[in-house]
């Protein structure tokens, strides 16, 4: 089954308790991304990849770090979290977007709670 | 800067009327354009696009959306509104422009609700 997977679904921590939160796709997407999705905010991007080796900021990437050394994955790292981190976060991919308009697929999403 | 507004929270319909849900952009492009929707406690799911051709586009579930560029528009619709409709949607922008062609925005939502 194509699909975009995430893990942890949930995590409750600590401030400054370095954590990361996997993403997975199995469909040979090139293009991955990851959103935080607050009351009010919608979904605001915060890092994206448009290949191995390749990514770029989108509109809050500050406090995250992410890296993508295989096509596959794409982890989000946050090195030192703080409770204004507490959200709903969601990786997502596509095919290549050089090439034309094609449509995010979203994982299920992962709960964050930093106290 | 790119940019999408949902002018609606909250879009209130009874079950077997028509349904709109407003969606505005800005680009300094041309754009791709998305709607998504979000049912609870799952991830979001892909609707209907457009990228180029016909102005009115049919997605997934029965919905529609019409892209109007003179208005930077573009509204989903549905004729015949389902209970089962209730959900949380987006309208997302994407510019054409290979230098941006990585970063997309969202709207902020609308929540939809359809009573029997």
């Amino acid at each position: 089954e194509a699909q975009v997977t995430q893990n942890p679904r949930y995590l409750i921590t600590v401030t400054g308790k370095k954590l990361t939160v996997t993403c997975s796709q199995n469909m040979n997407h090139e293009y991955m991304s990851w959103y935080r999705q607050d009351p009010g905010l919608g979904l605001r991007q915060i890092y994206y990849s448009m290949n191995v080796e390749v990514t770029d900021k989108g509109d809050v990437p500050e406090g995250y770090k992410v890296s993508r050394k295989e096509k596959r994955n794409f982890p989000l790292i946050l090195e030192s979290p703080s409770p204004n981190q507490t959200s709903l976060y969601f990786c997502a991919s596509s095919s290549s977007l050089t090439s034309g308009a094609y449509e995010q697929y979203f994982g299920p999403g992962t709960r964050l709670t930093v106290t | 800067a790119q940019s999408v507004a949902q002018p609606e929270d909250q879009v209130n319909v009874a079950e077997g009327n028509p349904l709109t849900v407003k969606c505005t952009y800005s680009v300094s492009g041309n754009p791709y354009l998305f709607w998504y929707v979000q049912y609870p406690n799952r991830g979001l799911q892909f609707l209907l696009k457009y990228i180029t051709g016909d102005n009115l586009v049919k997605g997934s579930y029965g919905f529609e959306a019409e892209f109007n560029k003179s208005q930077t528009s573009f509204h989903l619709k549905k004729p015949s509104a389902l209970v089962s409709d209730s959900a949380l949607y987006f309208c997302a922008v994407r510019d054409r422009r290979n230098t941006n062609a990585g970063k997309s925005t969202f709207g902020d939502g609308t929540t939809l609700t359809v009573k029997p």
